[in-house]
């Protein structure tokens, strides 16, 4: 089963826009992840967040997470068309020994 | 510093028939989990593997099944394939040192086509 959700499902925008997309999860967390995937290959991860952290930054990545509304964004700025990937969140849910369980992704599209 | 390297990458096979994938792990690593994923879907939790053993399982039926070895490489058996069977297969590394919550070193996968 799907425990995060992406949202939206596609986004297309300018090269130096920015993009945003969020997750929603359902069940409580110890921590949170986001993964790039390029077309036909391997998820490449971006950042982790804990559930203690509301906010972390890696160059032009910006991850918030509010737990109280089970959600999370991932901010991209200044995009570029290197940047066109599908980008998911994966929930490592906190009880029990669960595997990381991913969304189905947003599919970012930066027109150059 | 080799990543993860899965072969071959891409497999067609015709219904009932048996495959094996075939992983690597990034060098260091000791965990494999192995994920299916659905054109325009997320990647789906198959199993895990350390130690050899099968610790976690996610709800696939039995006609899928692993190995780990000694070297820590993995395999992914699909018995009796199905069209349905007809995804990117994908392998992924962590240590277990780092925690069960360690992020994940996908490699580029293996696209099986059922016919």
């Amino acid at each position: 089963s799907q425990q995060g959700e992406e949202d939206p499902q596609a986004l297309s925008i300018q090269e130096g826009e920015n993009a945003t997309m969020n997750c929603s999860y359902k069940t409580s967390i110890n921590n949170l992840q986001w993964y790039r995937q390029n077309s036909g290959r391997g998820l490449v991860h971006l950042i982790l967040i804990r559930s203690n952290e509301r906010e972390k930054h890696s160059g032009r990545l910006r991850v918030t997470l509010d737990t109280s509304k089970k959600s999370s964004s991932l901010l991209i700025t200044a995009s570029r068309a290197a940047d066109t990937a599908s980008y998911f969140c994966a929930t490592d849910v906190r009880s029990g020994n669960t595997p990381l369980v991913f969304g189905k992704g947003t599919r970012l599209s930066v027109i150059a | 510093d080799a990543g993860v390297t899965q072969s071959p990458t891409h497999l067609i096979k015709t219904r009932g028939q048996q495959v094996t994938l075939r992983c690597s792990p990034k060098s260091g690593h000791d965990t494999v989990s192995w994920y299916q994923q659905a054109l325009g879907q997320g990647p789906q939790f198959i199993f895990q593997y350390y130690e050899e053993e099968e610790r976690q399982r996610g709800n696939f039926p039995d006609r899928f099944s692993g190995h780990q070895f000694p070297n820590y490489s993995s395999e992914l058996n699909v018995n009796a394939l199905l069209l349905g069977d007809s995804a990117l297969y994908l392998c992924a590394s962590s240590l277990r040192g780092q925690g069960v919550r360690s992020p994940l070193h996908f490699g580029n996968g293996t696209r099986l086509t059922v016919t």
